[in-house]
């Protein structure tokens, strides 16, 4: 089946830094790949897609691009904001039958701090 | 008004009660789904439902049941509770094409 596997957090930065995030799956086919984004207290909210390769996916300054060489949907953004401290997760879903259904990673911290 | 809702937003429960947490939702999707998070685990799905009289288990489902009673309304059962449950639950929609995953605020249950 599926799977996806995420940086380790947490990861703690200074307002401005730059931020990567890195993730790389495991899939049949040719899956979708999706960042979400969890902020304190909320549900999970999209924050990019790429539905094929060399796709770039972009949103509120964060980057993705989709690498099928390397199976990897590392999340860049050039200046992180106090306001993007939230639990991200990298996600890909399934094929076939099962279209739609996705499988996580386990999530990355990020704090920013002023 | 958000278009996928939860209820009850927070629950504290007793070992070996049964529990029902209810998902409702205004997109007109077919497919819902319920997902568990646990912290350093992600969200791992416990069911899938991709219309009314089609309900799959996902990879966490023993101890759990479902209930699919409209296109909008898909409930989580919990049998009989076991401190292990403890955790947070989601419910989320999508429907094609883009199949994109739009997911509820989330239920803290608790089981003491």
């Amino acid at each position: 089946g599926n799977s996806v596997t995420q940086m380790e957090g947490p990861v703690t930065l200074s307002e401005e830094a730059f931020l990567t995030i890195n993730c790389t799956y495991t899939a049949t086919g040719y899956p979708s790949l999706f960042w979400y984004v969890q902020y304190p207290g909320e549900g999970l909210q999209l924050l990019l897609k790429a539905t094929k390769a060399d796709d770039k996916g972009s949103n509120k300054g964060f980057e993705a691009t989709y690498r099928k060489e390397t199976t990897s949907f590392h999340l860049e953004k050039g200046s992180v904001q106090v306001s993007d401290s939230a639990v991200y997760f990298c996600a890909t879903n399934a094929g076939g039958t099962s279209y739609g259904k996705l499988t996580f990673g386990q999530g990355t911290i990020l704090t920013v701090h002023p | 008004d958000a278009d996928v809702t939860q209820t009850p937003r927070n629950r504290i429960t007793k070992t070996g009660k049964r529990i029902m947490l209810e998902c409702s939702q205004t997109k007109g999707h077919d497919r819902m789904y319920w997902y568990r998070q646990d912290p350093g685990l992600g969200l791992r799905l416990i069911y899938y439902s991709f219309d009314v009289k089609d309900i799959n288990k996902g990879e966490i489902s023993d101890g759990y049941s479902v209930s699919r009673q409209a296109q909008a309304k898909f409930s989580l059962s919990l049998e009989s509770a076991i401190p292990n449950q403890t955790a947070l639950y989601f419910c989320a929609t999508s429907d094609p094409p883009s199949y994109e995953q739009y997911f509820g605020p989330g239920t803290r249950l608790t089981v003491t």
